[in-house]
């Protein structure tokens, strides 16, 4: 059972172009989660997703940044107009329901805007 | 508390030392707690969900207690190995599917 898959796991943009971070999540899994570690901080929540449905995205900014769960393919998330600030490690985890269980974690995207 | 927080920030402990670590978290609305193992340029690995107050879990070498009331976990590893060497997170889980993240331990184990 192949873990949960994101790519690509480095991406280099110039400021104000798009950047897609894809995430494939465990099979059996329909809850995902995107996290952004930014330098020298911790894990920040971002958006908890389930397919075709936005849960939570308190932690998402409000402008640039959108994210999608479609029926079939991978969750994106999708930053337009990149700047700086955005360079960071993200991070998207899956797990097979609501609740307290365990959400596991993909390799991450290592973003670097130029 | 309303934050994570994990004390210390970094620890540095010879191979066949036992330590230990601590996480602070709010204990309103409290629904879990996770503890996670983070290697360098890997995955951070679950390694406890804790939901009951006085929880003790255990795996192999490293366990880890709950205090729901008051608002902490430890985490102690046994006889640590090189091997150990990583950044232990954990995260506050409250009533919602976020996980509230502290900044980590970073553990370093010298042989």
């Amino acid at each position: 059972n192949a873990g949960v898959m994101q790519n690509p796991r480095h991406l280099v943009r110039r400021r104000g172009q798009e950047a897609r971070l894809r995430c494939s999540p465990m099979k059996g899994h329909s809850h995902v989660y995107w996290y952004r570690q930014l330098p020298e901080e911790g894990l920040k929540f971002m958006v908890y997703l389930q397919k075709e449905n936005i849960i939570d995205e308190s932690g998402m900014p409000k402008e640039r940044f959108s994210a999608e769960f479609p029926k079939e393919g991978p969750s994106i998330l999708r930053i337009q107009q990149v700047v700086r600030g955005d360079s960071a490690a993200y991070f998207c985890a899956s797990s097979p329901s609501q609740g307290r269980g365990e959400q596991y974690f993909g390799p991450g995207t290592r973003l670097t805007v130029t | 508390i309303l934050n994570v927080e994990q004390s210390p920030q970094s620890l540095h402990v010879q191979e066949g030392d036992s330590t230990n670590f601590t996480c602070s978290f709010p204990s309103s609305n409290f629904y879990a707690l996770h503890w996670y193992r983070w290697e360098t340029a890997k995955s951070p690995e679950a390694l406890f969900v804790m939901t009951l107050n006085g929880d003790e879990k255990k795996k192999g070498r490293i366990s880890a207690t709950l205090n729901t009331k008051e608002g902490y976990s430890y985490l102690y590893i046994k006889g640590s190995q090189p091997e150990d060497s990583a950044t232990y997170l954990c995260a506050s889980h409250r009533n919602t599917d976020k996980l509230i993240f502290g900044t980590g331990t970073r553990l370093q184990v010298f042989p």
